[in-house]
């Protein structure tokens, strides 16, 4: 069964560095989401990207985000200056498009800043 | 008030009990309406979609009443292997492109 992964699982920063979040989606799949889960609290979306293109975001997706889907396969999360509230678990997800309503969620990478 | 609401338990119950979780919604216009299942440290994973005329999956059974805004998820027979946190999801619609609200999740715990 075809599934979403994510690279690294986990991943130590010192705040204010960068980070990149990596996540192959589902290959036949058109739609792609970032959600995020601090320890302890509910699943947030992040961003939704469609053709190439920011969708929709939500106000946790600040200036210090930012999404790129820099070939077929890929589709990365980066934050520019981490801050200790970013410490989370990053869920990427995909969606086939259509009629279809499932999202299907990667394993998730869990950042910790320090 | 939040998006989606659910009643954190956790619920103790005996294996093979019937449990039920509910789950209330503030946003008139949401279309679709789903339960999850995220064991501890793992992603969230669809358990079933939810439609107004009630569907059952097995041991599962969702109900959906737009009126009220709630939906509810029918465990019947809990094995060990239901313990779990279960997440009420809506959408806005229907199709790709719409984000996923999450409640807080029900943690239930299925004891011997």
């Amino acid at each position: 069964e075809p599934e979403v992964t994510q690279t690294p699982s986990h991943q130590v920063t010192q705040m204010g560095q960068e980070v990149i979040l990596r996540c192959v989606p589902i290959s036949n799949h058109l739609y792609f989401y970032w959600y995020r889960q601090i320890l302890g609290q509910k699943v947030e979306f992040l961003v939704s990207f469609y053709n190439n293109e920011i969708s929709e975001k939500s106000e946790i997706f600040d200036d210090q985000f930012s999404v790129e889907r820099p070939d077929g396969s890929n589709f990365t999360l980066k934050i520019r200056s981490t801050k200790l509230e970013d410490s989370a678990m990053y869920f990427c997800a995909s969606h086939e498009g259509g009629a279809g309503e499932t999202q299907y969620f990667g394993p998730g990478t869990r950042l910790l800043v320090l | 008030r939040k998006e989606v609401e659910q009643d954190p338990g956790p619920f103790n119950v005996p294996e093979g009990a019937t449990v039920a979780f509910n789950c209330t919604y503030s946003n008139s216009a949401s279309q679709s309406f789903f339960w999850y299942r995220q064991d501890c440290r793992k992603e969230p994973k669809l358990l079933m979609s939810v439609y107004s005329s009630g569907n059952e999956d097995g041991r599962f059974t969702a109900q959906l009443n737009r009126a009220s805004q709630y939906i509810s998820l029918l465990i019947r027979d809990s094995k060990l292997s239901d313990s779990a946190t279960y997440l009420c999801v809506v959408t806005r619609g229907t199709g790709g492109g719409n984000k996923l609200t999450f409640g807080t999740g029900t943690q239930l715990k299925v004891e011997l």
